[in-house]
């Protein structure tokens, strides 16, 4: 089946530093790709829809400027969290449209600010 | 925004035990998912329900579209070790054109 692919698995960075996310559909093409965020024992938290081309659509209370958004292929989307601070320690997940509502996620990556 | 209720929050159950979790909404949606979520892990789609009424089985997974669209339950029978992690229900197709909406999930634990 569809496989979504995301890169780095885990990352520990210091305060201050950008980390750059990748997403990737390895055996289809996604015009859109969606960007979640999740805490622990937590739902998942829309934090923008990435278009192929476009700008990326943001949910309300997200700082486009603090997570920047590329989808630079119909296979490739990056999320950039900049200047990174600890309250953006979280668990990212991308995933693209699988057709009929139905959506194909990414494995996740661990992001972790000190 | 649309919200939903997804209950219980979490299950402690015997292994061969039968399981029963729903979500319900304020509003209708014409599409209702069901993901499974391991540790770790991104979530994996079980069940996709796309007709009210509909009642739709993935191995010892049923799942129902609710006849007012509002609602949706997943059924897990005889469960098993492995059926351990974080289950979503989704709505896609309400007035959130596009996107899926999310419960807060149910954390099945299952005891040996």
């Amino acid at each position: 089946g569809a496989v979504v692919s995301q890169h780095p698995s885990r990352v520990i960075c210091k305060s201050g530093t950008s980390v750059k996310i990748e997403c990737r559909s390895l055996d289809f093409q996604a015009t859109t790709m969606f960007w979640y965020r999740q805490f622990p024992k937590q739902s998942l938290m829309l934090m923008a829809t990435s278009n192929e081309g476009s700008k990326a659509t943001y949910e309300q209370g997200v700082e486009k400027d603090k997570f920047l958004i590329n989808h630079a292929s119909l296979t490739l989307s990056t999320l950039t969290v900049t200047s990174a601070h600890p309250e953006d320690s979280s668990f990212y997940i991308c995933s693209a449209p699988g057709g009929a509502g139905t959506q194909y996620f990414g494995p996740g990556t661990r992001l972790l600010v000190l | 925004g649309q919200q939903l209720n997804q209950s219980p929050q979490s299950m402690f159950i015997q292994e061969g035990e039968d399981v029963s979790m729903n979500c319900t909404s304020s509003s209708i949606f014409n599409t209702w998912l069901w993901y499974k979520q391991d540790p770790g892990e991104g979530p994996v789609l079980l069940i996709a329900l796309y007709k009210a009424g509909e009642l739709t089985s993935n191995g010892r997974l049923t799942a129902q579209f609710g006849i007012t669209r509002k609602d949706s339950f997943l059924n897990i029978s005889a469960s098993i070790p492995s059926d351990v992690g974080i289950y979503f229900c989704a709505g896609f197709g309400g007035t959130n054109a596009g996107k899926s909406t999310f419960g807060d999930g149910t954390t099945l634990t299952v005891k040996p």
